[in-house]
């Protein structure tokens, strides 16, 4: 299993542009997060998903949007990139019903809003 | 909303001293609380987890405990070593077999000093 993958790893973005964050899965684990990093700050939470279809807002929602089309899939998009969301990025996913208690999380991507 | 305070922020100590990391939570359901471990640039791993229904929980050189009437959890770790330093993160969730998300706290960066 490569457990959960995030592409891309690092990205720049000019104000104002768009992109999708990439997250995919392999463990079958129906629940998947976004977090963001900032120093000092502790993860936050952006959306997190119950299952294929269904998504809901987390702490720091503003500025993203999010679908579940898929178990696996669990892309983060940007609208309009401003310079407060350059922060690392990471997915993961879980599912206590596997008996898997912890968050499997994904390498990260980090993003530069310039 | 829930909220995770940690403290301190950062922690040094001599190779072989005692650290504890402390995490108070607001959310009184919250019922499973992990400790995540994050090296420099990577991602956070999981390291020891303890729920609602019990007061201790101990791993080799570290230990979790439980105060829910203070709404209080501590992170204990024992003799040391240079390759404990790290970024330490603890969280809580309420309903976490059903997916409820983690809430973290802002990070203890520890060093220990040969």
């Amino acid at each position: 299993n490569a457990g959960v993958t995030q592409t891309p790893k690092f990205r720049i973005l000019k104000i104002g542009q768009s992109m999708t964050l990439q997250c995919t899965q392999d463990m079958n684990h129906n629940y998947m997060y976004w977090y963001r990093q900032d120093p000092g700050m502790g993860l936050k939470l952006i959306y997190y998903s119950v299952g294929a279809g269904i998504t809901d807002k987390g702490e720091v929602p503003n500025g993203y949007n999010v679908s579940r089309s898929t178990t696996e899939d669990f892309p983060l998009r940007l609208e309009l990139a401003a310079p407060s969301q350059t922060s690392v990025y990471f997915c993961a996913s879980s599912d206590p019903g596997q008996g898997n208690y912890g968050y499997t999380f994904g390498s990260g991507t980090r993003l530069t809003v310039v | 909303g829930e909220n995770v305070e940690q403290h301190p922020s950062t922690l040094s100590v001599q190779e072989g001293d005692s650290a504890v990391i402390k995490c108070t939570y607001s959310d009184s359901a919250s019922n499973y609380f992990p400790w995540y471990k994050q090296e420099l640039g990577k991602r956070p791993q999981l390291i020891i987890d303890i729920r609602s229904n019990v007061g201790e929980k101990k791993d080799q050189r570290i230990a979790v405990t439980l105060n829910k009437t203070a709404k209080h959890f501590s992170l204990h770790i024992t003799e040391t070593q240079p390759e404990d330093s790290a970024v330490y993160f603890c969280a809580a969730s309420r309903n976490y077999n059903q997916g409820g998300k983690l809430i973290f706290g802002q990070g203890t960066e520890l060093s220990v000093k040969p």
